[in-house]
């Protein structure tokens, strides 16, 4: 099966600009997942979808984050607008539902701020 | 914030000897999942393991809970140079959807 798409791999923006990040999940898993991995850091989930639904964005900083998975397939993560401190990796995950269970993870998009 | 903490930081070994790393965790949980992350990719599942379980294999991996401890190793036996690689724990609780706290990490180099 194909794996969970990213797109795009690499960002460079300037503060206050803003950025669009895509994700497209395994196909058929309903539970999808945006994280925020700062450098030496493990990941820290940001929001979680079951279909188009919010289940969890207790740690999405809404001032300057949103995110959104129409159709409870594909989502994107925007930020506007963005801080030095937003320069991290942000990897997208997928399972099948919201049982205990593998998660599975793109390759992420990789976001400089100057 | 971070709910797990992986030890050691970092740990260097020879091709063929054995690599064990250790998470401890807070709060209850009930289940905890192995991670590992090659440089500049996406993680990769390992093994997850319940509440209910004491020890879990897959090929050389191992995997052991001990809940009352609230902590956890994970063994790569006969270590290879493709298994260096960051390894993350990752704990889960009960009613939270599969929500997953990661530790974090435990940067394992395998030399020739």
């Amino acid at each position: 099966e194909a794996g969970v798409a990213q797109s795009p791999r690499y960002k460079i923006i300037e503060k206050r600009q803003s950025v669009a990040f895509w994700c497209n999940p395994i196909s058929g898993h309903a539970t999808l997942y945006w994280y925020q991995q700062i450098l030496g850091q493990g990941p820290k989930l940001l929001i979680q979808f079951q279909n188009n639904g919010v289940v969890d964005d207790s740690q999405l900083p809404k001032d300057r984050f949103s995110a959104e998975r129409l159709k409870g397939v594909d989502s994107t993560l925007k930020i506007q607008p963005a801080k030095l401190e937003d320069s991290a990796v942000y990897l997208c995950a997928s399972s099948a539902d919201r049982g205990a269970q593998p998660q599975h993870f793109g390759d992420g998009t990789r976001l400089s701020i100057l | 914030s971070q709910q797990g903490e992986e030890d050691p930081q970092a740990l260097s070994i020879q091709e063929g000897e054995n690599a064990t790393m250790n998470c401890s965790y807070k709060t209850s949980i009930n289940n905890l999942q192995w991670y590992r992350q090659n440089s500049g990719r996406g993680l990769v599942h390992l093994i997850l393991i319940r509440s209910n379980e004491r020890e879990k294999h897959s090929g050389r991996l191992r995997v052991t809970l001990d809940t009352s401890k609230k902590s956890s190793s994970l063994l790569i036996t006969a270590s290879r140079a493709a298994d260096t690689a960051s390894y993350f724990c990752a704990t889960g609780f009960t009613g939270g959807g599969n929500k997953l706290t990661f530790g974090t990490g435990t940067q394992l180099k395998v030399e020739l």
